[in-house]
């Protein structure tokens, strides 16, 4: 069974642009969330979708966006892009079969760089 | 502003022995606890959970508890090996979040002498 991937691995950005990010999740997974990894803050929480709906969502700024499609698939946008959005992009998908958490396989993350 | 990296808590252990690594989890609501571990360059991959109606589960070489009274998890690793030098992290789903919204610690880096 393949695992979680993530595309790209890695990118540069230049400040003011955005960022597309994509997810594709273990087969038969219908959750999919979003981490942020930085040396200074450590893993957070970005959001979470199942079935195509946003069931989470940290605390991070508007310019921070996801969606699910019907086949799991997810992608996260970055727009206005700042420094401090230079991370390591982690998905992280999930088995559930309604409300509830289960064990969370992540891919292997988008390094980000904005110059 | 700076960016400051986080001061990652650091345990050497010979080959062979046992580890432990310690997590102070932050909610007394906290119902359900997992331990990942992430190697260099790859995402954050799963060893071993708990639910907080349990004080303790044994997995393949690994072993956690949890203090709710204090709210400490730890890990227990036994007879540690080179492939498991890496990043452990614990982390922690507070209710009333019905999905996968966990809390992340700092991490504890491991490193194994041979």
């Amino acid at each position: 069974k393949a695992g979680v991937t993530q595309t790209p691995r890695y990118l540069i950005k230049t400040r003011g642009q955005q960022v597309t990010l994509s997810c594709s999740p273990i087969s038969g997974h219908r959750s999919v969330s979003w981490y942020q990894q930085t040396p200074g803050q450590g893993l957070q929480f970005l959001f979470e979708y199942f079935s195509e709906t946003q069931r989470n969502k940290g605390n991070f700024p508007g310019r921070f966006s996801g969606r699910q499609f019907s086949n799991s698939r997810s992608e996260m946008n970055v727009s206005t892009l700042e420094l401090g959005d230079s991370a390591l992009y982690l998905c992280a998908s999930s088995f559930l079969t309604g409300s509830g958490t289960g064990e969370l396989f992540f891919g292997e993350g988008s390094r980000l760089t904005v110059l | 502003g700076e960016n400051v990296g986080l001061h990652l808590p650091t345990l050497s252990v010979q080959e062979g022995d046992n580890s432990i690594i310690n997590c102070a989890y932050s909610n007394s609501a906290s119902d359900y606890f997992i331990w990942y571990k992430q190697e260099s360059g790859k995402g954050p991959q799963f060893i071993i959970d708990i639910r907080s109606n349990m004080d303790k589960r044994q997995g393949q070489r690994v072993t956690v508890l949890l203090n709710k009274t204090v709210k400490h998890l730890s890990l227990q690793i036994a007879a540690t090996q080179p492939g498991d030098s890496a990043v452990y992290f614990c982390a922690e789903n507070i209710p009333p979040n019905t999905g996968n919204q966990f809390y992340f610690g700092t991490g504890t880096s491991l490193t194994v002498i041979p």
